[in-house]
């Protein structure tokens, strides 16, 4: 079956710019999780979707991410304005139940995102 | 809140040498899964545990999950170069959310 498909792989901008990060889960995922993973740390939560209405968003900075998923199905992660700490990893996941049991979650190859 | 900690943060082993990495939760846990990462890939899924005390076996690679089930270990026997990356626990409560330890990055000398 397909993975998870993340784009754009690389993107570097200025601070104080937008950026946009898209996000295909597996098909028949009904929960997608964005992710962000600083240079040797874990991955953090930002946001959990069920379906397309928000599960988990308390993590999410919300004066200046926000996410949607509509229809359910793609979803797409946006940052304005962007700050130098949010130069990171965003990985998309998906996962056939709510907290990943049996499969585990499945991760998209991410979108490395630096801030300059 | 919850927070997963992992240790150690990195681990240095000659080819053949065993390695372990460990996993506590400051909860108590409804199930633990763990995920390897290759050096610049993602995290991919490698088991799950929900039992107390449960052991579970991949190969050269065991996983336990603690009797009181806020801690778990990894233990790979005899370890290769294909080991190499970051091995990380993911711990999920009641609220069904997933947190990530920060991972233990293993290195192997040939």
């Amino acid at each position: 079956e397909a993975g998870v498909a993340q784009s754009p792989r690389y993107k570097i901008i200025e601070k104080r710019q937008s950026v946009a990060f898209w996000c295909n889960p597996i098909s028949g995922h009904a929960t997608l999780y964005w992710y962000q993973q600083i240079l040797g740390q874990g991955p953090k939560l930002l946001i959990q979707f069920q379906n397309n209405g928000v599960v988990d968003d308390s993590q999410l900075p919300k004066d200046r991410f926000s996410a949607e998923r509509l229809k359910g199905v793609d979803s797409t992660l946006k940052i304005q304005p962007a700050k130098l700490e949010d130069s990171a990893v965003y990985l998309c996941a998906s996962s056939l139940s709510p907290d990943g049991r049996l499969y585990g979650y499945t991760f998209g190859s991410g979108t490395r995102l630096t801030v300059v | 809140g919850q927070q997963v900690m992992q240790i150690p943060q990195y681990q240095h082993v000659q080819e053949g040498e065993d390695f372990t990495t460990y996993c506590n939760s400051s909860t108590t846990l409804s199930n633990i899964q763990w995920y390897k990462q290759r050096p610049g890939g993602h995290p991919v899924f490698l088991i799950q545990l929900v039992k107390s005390g449960e052991v579970k076996k991949q190969k050269r690679l065991t996983f336990q999950f603690g009797e009181a089930k806020k801690n778990s270990s990894l233990h790979i026997t005899a370890t290769q170069t294909t080991d190499v990356g970051t091995y990380f626990c993911a711990g999920s409560s009641n609220t069904g959310k997933l947190i990530f330890g920060q991972g233990t990055t293993l290195q192997v000398k040939p």
